[in-house]
């Protein structure tokens, strides 16, 4: 069974200070581990994802998430925040199959303290 | 964003009441997602269309009726809503179904049930 777990439902930092938002899941075979960010009033958007390949991985707005099997986690760090990195983000885990199943975090919340 | 639109964007309806919320993806993708989006619970995967076949209901009651005419667009029918029932409502459409393909999600349809 695969499940995933946001460790944090709400982070707060100063801007310009690192941000780190942990992520644990489980899963019976290798995943694909995805974040995403939400906006207020917006749909979700694609930060980066890990398939397979590079364990250290880049998205946009400067978030990177490595990939790190033996503590089955996927945290997601910015050296350095800004107002507009506000918001909801999600931790997605996806079985690496054809039948695969798509299981959300609950999120975690992201606040920017001027 | 703009690759996958829904209307209406906010959508108030007695329980009485019978709509539909509309989605479309401008991307060429082949698989299409509803999803259910309250507050302080997980993202519920509802409904999973794979070139126009529903291949996945997540136990939703029969009150929500999907329909996929072709790949480009994606239905929910609603009849006697309950308030319960309240929520975002998001669309999401992928290149493909599993390993590893990202989905791109719409703004979402806030529905209100009085």
């Amino acid at each position: 069974a695969q499940s995933v777990t946001q460790l944090d439902s709400h982070v707060s930092v100063s801007e310009g200070t690192p941000v780190l938002l942990r992520c644990n899941y489980s899963s019976s075979y290798s995943p694909s581990l995805f974040w995403y960010v939400q906006h207020p009033n917006k749909g979700l958007q694609l930060l980066l994802k890990y398939t397979s390949a590079a364990t250290l991985v880049k998205g946009i707005n400067g978030f990177e998430a490595e990939f790190k099997k033996s503590e089955t986690s996927f945290h997601l760090t910015k050296p350095s925040a800004h107002m507009s990195d506000a918001a909801e983000y999600f931790c997605v885990v996806r079985k690496r199959r054809r039948d695969d199943k798509i299981i959300f975090g609950k999120g975690t919340r992201l606040h920017i303290l001027p | 964003e703009t690759g996958v639109t829904q209307t209406p964007r906010h959508l108030v309806m007695g329980m009485t009441n019978k709509k539909s919320l509309k989605c479309e993806q401008h991307l060429g993708h082949n698989a299409m997602y509803w999803y259910k989006q309250s507050a302080k619970k997980p993202l519920e995967l509802m409904f999973v269309y794979n070139f126009k076949e529903q291949t996945e209901n997540n136990s939703v009651p029969s009150r929500f009726s999907p329909e996929c005419p072709n790949s480009s667009h994606l239905f929910l029918h609603l009849h006697t809503l309950q308030p319960e029932d309240s929520a975002l409502y998001l669309c999401a459409s992928s290149q493909d179904l599993g390993t590893g393909y990202e989905q791109y999600f719409g703004p979402g349809t806030r529905l209100t049930v009085t």
